[in-house]
């Protein structure tokens, strides 16, 4: 079993829609998740974390932390094409010293016009 | 300045040949991270430098050698590359050492080995 699994999509959608992006992990240890966007040949552009369990928002995106499900979300309202893009979460763990950064595989989405 | 530079932005090289990667930064962060990356796959770590010191190396063969000159410079060396190491190869920073979760990329560089 993969310690981050997510939906490799790809994922269509109307502009204007809500999407929901998701990541289940395996490792109770990880205490901080990301979402990370990525354009075609570009490097990944961090969007938001989340400590622990509990939900952030900026602007049109809101991350969502379900520790005891071990379970993350992404939820982008009024979708627009400019959201078009991979969207990668990420987590990170100090175990006794030993640093853990795992990224999902990653969720195309492509948001028509 | 808010952002990570890389250089070159495509590097075709033999499998004899020796080349180098730079990425460069001038936030003040302390940390700096190398991650290869295949085409439809997530980046994959390969090593962090935290307060210009290595400290982690993800088993990475050693025709990959990685060096950081000082707090803002990190180099990739490459040599006798095998054509399965081509990929994007992303170079990284973050504020304080190794454990940051906020971590700052730049746009890679496309590295073909023939």
């Amino acid at each position: 079993q993969k310690e981050v699994e997510q939906d490799p999509g790809p994922l269509s959608v109307p502009e204007g829609a809500i999407v929901s992006l998701n990541c289940t992990y395996s490792n109770s240890a990880f205490q901080y998740f990301m979402w990370y966007r990525q354009y075609s040949r570009k490097g990944p552009e961090l969007l938001m974390y989340t400590y622990s369990s509990g939900n952030k928002e900026d602007g049109r995106f809101t991350a969502q932390v379900d520790k005891s499900s071990k379970y993350i979300s992404l939820f982008i309202r009024d979708s627009q094409p400019s959201d078009s893009a991979t969207y990668l979460c990420a987590m990170s763990a100090d175990l006794s010293g030993t640093y853990k950064y795992i990224f999902g595989t990653g969720t195309r989405l492509k948001v028509l016009a | 300045d808010t952002e990570v530079t890389q250089t070159p932005k495509h590097l075709v090289m033999g499998m004899t040949n020796k080349k180098s990667l730079k990425c460069e930064q001038h936030m003040g962060h302390r940390a700096m991270y190398w991650y290869k990356q295949k085409a439809k796959k997530p980046p994959e770590l390969m090593f962090v430098y935290s307060y210009e010191k290595l400290s982690i190396n993800e088993s990475v063969p050693s025709r990959f050698s990685p060096e950081c000159p000082n707090s803002s410079l990190l180099n990739l060396h490459l040599h006798a590359l095998q054509p399965e190491d081509s990929a994007l190869y992303l170079c990284a920073s973050s504020l304080s050492g190794t454990g940051s979760y906020e971590q700052y990329f730049g746009p890679g560089t496309r590295l073909t080995v023939t």
